[in-house]
């Protein structure tokens, strides 16, 4: 099992370009999650889904938006970057709520916007 | 709103001593996960700690909670090289999503 993957794992965008993050996951999880990392802060919840065709918002959900399409893929896309955006965004997985599922985790996408 | 505070932020110690991390949080919660990060790799689930008085131990480390007093932490007994990472605790929150703690960055010295 390959876990949780992330696409792309580097990005370098100017301000005002868009772009989408992929994470997948192959453990049949129902609920999956996009955070931000910021030096000196603990990873912040930007939007998250409960289950395929479901998104909601999380604690900095502004100037992104998401899909859950399908089961296994959460997207997040960036439609209007700003440097504000520059962060390592990982995306997490779970059987079932926070309250008793561990959170599994992908690799990081590290974004620098210009 | 839920508030999650870890001290000490950065610790610097010498292998074979002991020494606490402390996760102190704002509002009730009765459920508190510990997470290990290794410089520029992802997170790795430690402990989840699900009722007041829990302990978990896997090898020297050892993560409790007192919900009472709003706090947990981890202990680290006889500190080898290979446990220097930052460490999170993580709580759950009333809208049963985790809110983290800032970390801890723990460099261990031989």
């Amino acid at each position: 099992n390959a876990g949780v993957t992330q696409t792309p794992k580097f990005r370098v965008l100017k301000t005002g370009q868009s772009m989408t993050l992929l994470c997948a996951q192959d453990m049949n999880h129902e609920y999956m999650y996009w955070y931000r990392q910021d030096p000196g802060m603990g990873l912040r919840l930007i939007h998250y889904s409960v289950g395929e065709g479901t998104t909601a918002k999380g604690e900095v959900p502004d100037g992104y938006n998401v899909s859950r399409l399908k089961k296994q893929n959460f997207l997040l896309g960036l439609e209007s970057a700003a440097p504000s955006q520059t962060s390592v965004y990982f995306c997490a997985s779970s059987s079932g709520p926070p309250s008793y599922n561990e959170q599994f985790f992908g690799p990081g996408t590290r974004l620098t916007v210009l | 709103e839920l508030k999650v505070e870890q001290n000490p932020l950065f610790l610097s110690m010498q292998e074979g001593k002991n020494y606490t991390i402390y996760c102190n949080y704002s509002t009730t919660s009765d459920r508190l996960y510990w997470y290990r990060q290794d410089p520029g790799k992802s997170l790795e689930s430690l402990f989840v700690l699900l009722s007041n008085g829990a302990v978990k131990q896997e090898g020297r480390l050892m993560a409790s909670l007192d919900t009472k007093a709003r706090l947990s932490t981890l202990h680290i007994t006889a500190a080898v090289h290979d446990l220097s990472a930052t460490y999170f605790c993580a709580v759950v929150d009333s809208n049963y999503q985790l809110i983290w703690g800032a970390g801890t960055k723990l460099i261990i010295k031989p």
